[in-house]
């Protein structure tokens, strides 16, 4: 069975902080695809990261930041000194090869105060 | 580029009633999904299109819940009739994937339709 836990269910810093977000999943293929999105308060899912099963290496884009970790099955966000706007609703995704179908964990709700 | 189009943004109905939802995808797009996301959890895909085709809907409740794909663009979703557990935010989202086996590429999200069943 193919399943993602994030099992942060709400995470609180102050600005400036960082902060690692967690998802472990689960999946017997051996291509797959790993997402993450930001869900703000407006409710609209934005995308923000895509990486294939092949693709082992860390990823830098700013102040964010992605470990991807095959042997532990994980696929970690990091914020590097949060701001009030990165508040928001986090979810991490597995995709299917075959049919490009998402599975998404239940969110981790970051809060991030000034 | 324009997004993914939703509409009604609200909608409040009675339970036994029925519902449709409206969704336009980024031009382009080959493939449709809608999601239904309830409150505190993750999305949970109800039916992909791929053109005028559906490539899953496993967890669609088939014996209320329809959706239909015209010319490979526009969708609509239909709920009929509604119960209270399916009230939700329905998500509309799109890709550029355009075949089966060529991966899981990102998906663009609508701002949703937020349901409430009374």
């Amino acid at each position: 069975a193919q399943k993602v836990t994030q099992a942060q269910t709400e995470i609180s810093v102050v600005e400036k902080e960082d902060v690692t977000l967690d998802c472990v999943y689960e999946t017997r293929d051996t291509t797959y695809y790993l997402f993450w999105y930001k869900q703000p308060p407006s409710g609209e899912l934005v995308f923000l990261i895509r990486r294939n099963s092949f693709d082992e290496q860390n990823e830098i884009s700013g102040r964010y930041s992605w470990n991807f970790q095959k042997s532990t099955s994980s696929f970690n966000f990091t914020i590097t000194a949060s701001q009030v706007v990165d508040s928001a609703v986090y979810f991490c995704a597995l995709g299917s090869s075959n049919t490009g179908k998402l599975i998404f964990g239940q969110g981790t709700t970051l809060q991030v105060k000034p | 580029e324009a997004g993914v189009a939703q509409s009604p943004r609200y909608k409040i109905i009675e339970k036994r009633q029925s519902v449709a939802f409206w969704c336009n995808p980024i031009s382009g797009h080959a493939t449709l999904y809608w999601y239904q996301q309830i409150l505190g959890q993750g999305p949970k895909l109800l039916i992909q299109f791929q053109n005028n085709g559906v490539v899953d809907d496993s967890q669609l409740p088939k014996d209320r819940f329809s959706a239909e794909r015209l010319k490979g663009v526009d969708s609509t979703l239909k709920i009929q009739p509604a119960k209270l557990e399916d009230s939700a935010v329905y998500l509309c989202a799109s890709s550029s994937l355009s075949l089966p086996g060529q991966g899981s590429y990102e998906q663009y999200f609508g701002p949703g339709t937020r349901l409430t069943v009374t």
